[in-house]
């Protein structure tokens, strides 16, 4: 029973499509969010979620708009994407925010392929 | 300046020999620092978390930090070809956030 599942694992498309990643953890924890690993494996924040509200948004072009539901879900929806947005993404959650634990437990990763 | 800086390696280890993994993070206000391992294709994972000064062991993992170098080290002991994998080093800041280091990635040679 996966905890953190993503869908979908791969997609490949074309410069100026739209696509959709979306995100669903089952441990109850309140915060979600959405790194973006490039090809040299720099781990970056994209967004984060707690409660479905927004509380960390990184300078990300507005063409990435995030989306919470509710609490367990958090997708991605990507708008005319680019070249630049090959990459994979990671959906993780944590419990109050990770500060005392640490422990961010992550998706399987989404690989985007941008042609 | 990065906000946390790793070595990106490859760091060539021989079995059984011991790998250490260096990390400087630029934010003095950091509170909580962590160690995840990623396998080749998969997701990182958390190995270890250190909160104070000084080291902490867990197997053959040995986490050390010291706050006022602004510096956090993993060792791994007897190294073995599982422990091949990328090394990322992720710091909780005054930022209130995760950042992560580039990774270190560690070969281990039979």
């Amino acid at each position: 029973d996966t905890a953190v599942s993503q869908t979908p694992k791969y997609l490949v498309t074309q410069m100026g499509n739209d696509k959709s990643i979306k995100c669903e953890q089952n441990l109850g924890h309140d915060t979600m969010y959405w790194y973006k690993q490039d090809s040299k494996k720099f781990l970056k924040i994209m967004f984060s979620y707690n409660n479905k509200e927004l509380i960390i948004n990184e300078t990300v072009p507005n063409r990435f708009s995030p989306k919470s539901p509710d609490k367990a879900h958090l997708n991605l929806h990507i708008n005319s994407l680019e070249l630049g947005d090959s990459a994979v993404y990671f959906c993780a959650s944590s419990q109050d925010g990770g500060a005392n634990t640490g422990e961010l437990f992550f998706g399987e990763g989404s690989r985007l392929t941008v042609l | 300046q990065k906000e946390v800086e790793q070595n990106s390696g490859p760091l060539s280890v021989p079995e059984g020999a011991i790998a250490s993994l260096n990390c400087t993070y630029s934010d003095r206000g950091s509170q909580s620092f962590f160690w995840y391992r990623q396998y080749s294709g998969k997701s990182p994972e958390l190995i270890m978390f250190i909160y104070s000064n000084g080291d902490k062991e867990d197997g053959r993992f040995t986490a050390q930090l010291n706050k006022a170098s602004q510096y956090v080290s993993l060792l791994i002991r007897d190294s073995q070809p599982s422990d091949s994998a990328t090394y990322l080093c992720a710091v909780w800041g005054s930022w209130g956030k995760f950042q992560f280091g580039a990774g270190t990635q560690v070969v281990v040679t039979p």
